[in-house]
């Protein structure tokens, strides 16, 4: 079965620096998606950025982007230039070949400090 | 457009009874997936539907249940409510045709079960 594994249970960091969030998984399928969702304190979970597995370059989404090591399966978040509205929890996902059946890991609560 | 609708947003129910959630997708969207969500096990998968099918079914007990109607709304049901369905469970929507789609999610609902 597939996993997804955060192992940073929590992070900060200076507002207008970098941080990277870490996520490994485990799967033995060839085609997936990888995700990154955030989840602020009203709860609503908001897309961040997507990786799809076939795909070597590394998604950008303005100030973030990943890390996709295929061959390592791993998959980490790099926020550039934090903001204080980036304080949120974290949720590194995987998606199944041809479901829409998302398995998340245990989560990274982001603190950004002014 | 819309987005993902969850009612009620909240409920209190007594342990022994039995809950109906429901949850309305972004229009045009024929996937909907439920996850439960505790501060002890994290994002679980429960249930995922596609044009009035389930497709996929995480590992709970048949206490749960679900259903998805021909407009795509969809309901799930929870029997015999135990102390540790507590939680929050959120229903995301996709367009479900194939894979490369974006889940959306809703708010939530969070059940109290005492």
């Amino acid at each position: 079965a597939q996993t997804v594994t955060q192992s940073q249970p929590e992070m900060s960091v200076q507002e207008a620096e970098t941080v990277t969030l870490s996520c490994t998984y485990d799967t033995s399928e060839s085609d997936y998606y990888l995700f990154w969702y955030k989840q602020p304190p009203s709860r609503q979970m908001i897309l961040v950025i997507r990786q799809e597995a076939y795909k070597q370059q590394n998604a950008t989404e303005n100030r973030f982007s990943v890390n996709f090591q295929k061959a390592a399966k791993s998959f980490s978040l790099k926020i550039s230039d934090s903001q204080l509205g980036d304080a949120a929890m974290y949720f590194c996902a995987y998606r199944e070949y041809n479901t829409d059946k998302l398995i998340f890991g245990t989560g990274t609560r982001l603190q950004v400090f002014p | 457009k819309a987005g993902v609708t969850q009612t009620p947003r909240y409920l209190i129910k007594t342990r022994g009874q039995q809950v109906t959630l429901s949850c309305s997708p972004i229009s045009g969207h024929r996937s909907v997936s439920w996850y439960q969500q505790t501060p002890g096990q994290g994002l679980q998968f429960l249930f995922e539907y596609f044009s009035e099918t389930q497709r996929n079914k995480g590992n709970f007990p048949g206490r749960f249940s679900g259903r998805q109607f021909s407009n795509s709304r969809s309901e799930m049901n929870v029997s015999t409510l135990e102390l540790g369905d507590s939680a929050l469970y959120l229903c995301a929507s996709s367009r479900g045709q194939g894979w490369d789609t974006e889940a959306f999610f809703g708010q939530g609902t969070r059940l109290t079960v005492v």
